[in-house]
């Protein structure tokens, strides 16, 4: 069965850059079925789509954030990661890694979310 | 970018009740439509896939309904786990996203 296991700082400076991995396991993340993708979702309130990668290295942003945010990919790690720079408050949030199954364009399993609180 | 509007927003239910969740969309999705469950502290949950497929291992209770714009949950006989914030999502196209979310509360 396969698993997400988010990794990171619960903690960010204003102005720096949040960095958060997400490490796959019971599965290879170079299966061509899935895309690999990042949500956030801000204390109480609803879900944002940040972007996804392929194991090609392909990816591709929510417009919103695209400036700020850089998704990748270490196929010899199972992982992929996410950058997003330029912090400010109002990204402060639970950051879930999550698995898209391209054809039918569902996202599952998620991972167990990081919350990230941007503070000096 | 597509909108997605939930209703209700919250609503509160007993043990054994027929729930209905209903999800709008600002544009035809045909039927690019997910249903996710949330409980709190907890990562969301597919439950429902293009419209209508059940996740594997989700309940049959549960089921999804609609197309082009106006999709719908029911949940037939609502059990003590089912009491959690419900999520719709359109992935028709990019950016894909999620409507406000529908809480349901024991009554």
């Amino acid at each position: 069965q396969l698993q997400l296991q988010q990794s990171g700082p619960g903690l960010v400076k204003p102005s720096e850059t949040l960095s958060l991995t997400c490490s796959v396991s019971g599965g290879s993340i170079r299966n061509r079925t899935y895309y690999w993708e990042w949500i956030r979702q801000p204390p109480g309130k609803g879900l944002e789509w940040i972007g996804g990668v392929y194991f090609t290295g392909s990816t591709y942003y929510n417009p919103s954030l695209k400036s700020r945010v850089s998704i990748s990919v270490d196929t010899s790690k199972n992982q992929f990661s996410l950058k997003l720079i330029s912090v400010t408050a109002a990204d402060a949030a639970v950051y879930y890694c999550a698995r898209k199954n391209q054809p039918l364009r569902w996202f599952d399993p998620w991972g167990q979310g990081t919350l990230v609180t941007v503070s000096s | 970018d597509i909108q997605m509007t939930q209703s209700p927003s919250s609503l509160s239910a007993s043990v054994g009740d027929r729930v209905t969740i209903t999800c709008r969309a600002s544009q035809s999705i045909s039927s690019y439509l997910n249903w996710y469950q949330q409980r709190p502290g907890r990562a969301p949950k597919l439950l429902i896939y293009g419209t209508s497929s059940l996740q594997s291992g989700v309940p049959s209770r549960f089921r999804g309904s609609g197309s082009g714009t106006d999709f719908t949950l029911t949940i037939s006989s609502l059990q003590p786990e089912d009491f959690a914030i419900y999520y719709c999502q359109q992935t028709y196209s990019t950016p894909t996203a999620f409507g406000g979310g529908t809480k349901v509360e024991i009554k």
